[in-house]
């Protein structure tokens, strides 16, 4: 079945990019969606349909996917940021999302 | 703006069957799908079932064995069973909306923890 592969642990300076990527097999040719959950919470979509924003969402927030990775940029990255971020994408053949194991960014 | 709250036991016996139910508010459950998700402590998120806008239902392979889902319209609201269920069960289970898979409104979640 379809997987996504995602880094467990991304740490990153208060004030500078977080680059936090999501790798699958011909990813580039699916729609990725990603998550943002903090503790204790459930988890809200940052960015959908690859690059969209729902508009709560600041422009700090952007994403990319092509090939066969997906990424989720955070620029200005602040100490609110940090949280547990996974991808999602749809397996089209078995009908059914798929979620990666999710990425803990921590804001030095 | 549609608000989604999970209810039922917090505390389930192993081998007895967990049941869930999720509760819209604010909004139809026409024109989207009605999914439940659920994670271990500490762990990833698992998709375990969901209805679809035309009350078909789609279950994790994983779990289709023990899994059943339901609707009742009349109420709003989307209910879970899983059966004969242990240990492994132990997780926080959300229910959420998703169009095409994109899962834009989540409940707050509700810990299940199966002990005796």
């Amino acid at each position: 079945s379809f997987g996504l592969t995602q880094p467990p642990s991304v740490s990153v300076a208060a004030g500078q990019t977080a680059t936090i990527t999501c790798g699958g097999d011909y990813l580039g040719s699916r729609v990725v969606h990603w998550y943002q959950q903090k503790p204790g919470h459930a988890p809200a979509v940052v960015v959908y349909g690859d690059t969209d924003r729902p508009s709560r969402i600041p422009e700090r927030f952007s994403g990319s996917n092509s090939d066969n990775r997906a990424t989720l940029t955070i620029s200005r990255v602040e100490a609110g940021d940090e949280a547990v971020y996974y991808c999602q994408v749809s397996d089209n053949t078995a009908d059914k999302p798929v979620f990666g194991g999710g990425t803990k960014l921590t804001v030095l | 703006q549609v608000q989604l709250q999970e209810s039922g036991p917090g505390l389930v016996k192993p081998s007895e069957t967990l049941s869930l139910t999720c509760s819209v508010s604010g909004g139809s459950l026409n024109d989207y799908d009605w999914s439940w998700i659920r994670q271990s402590p500490g762990k990833g998120l698992e998709w375990i079932g969901c209805v679809y806008d035309n009350w078909n239902m789609n279950y994790n392979p994983s779990l289709h064995s023990r899994v059943t889902l339901s609707v009742d319209t009349s109420k709003n609201q989307i209910s879970l069973t899983l059966d004969s269920v242990t240990a492994a069960d132990t997780a926080v289970y959300y229910c959420a909306r998703s169009r095409g898979w994109f899962f834009d409104s989540w409940g707050q979640g509700t810990l299940v923890t199966v002990s005796s």
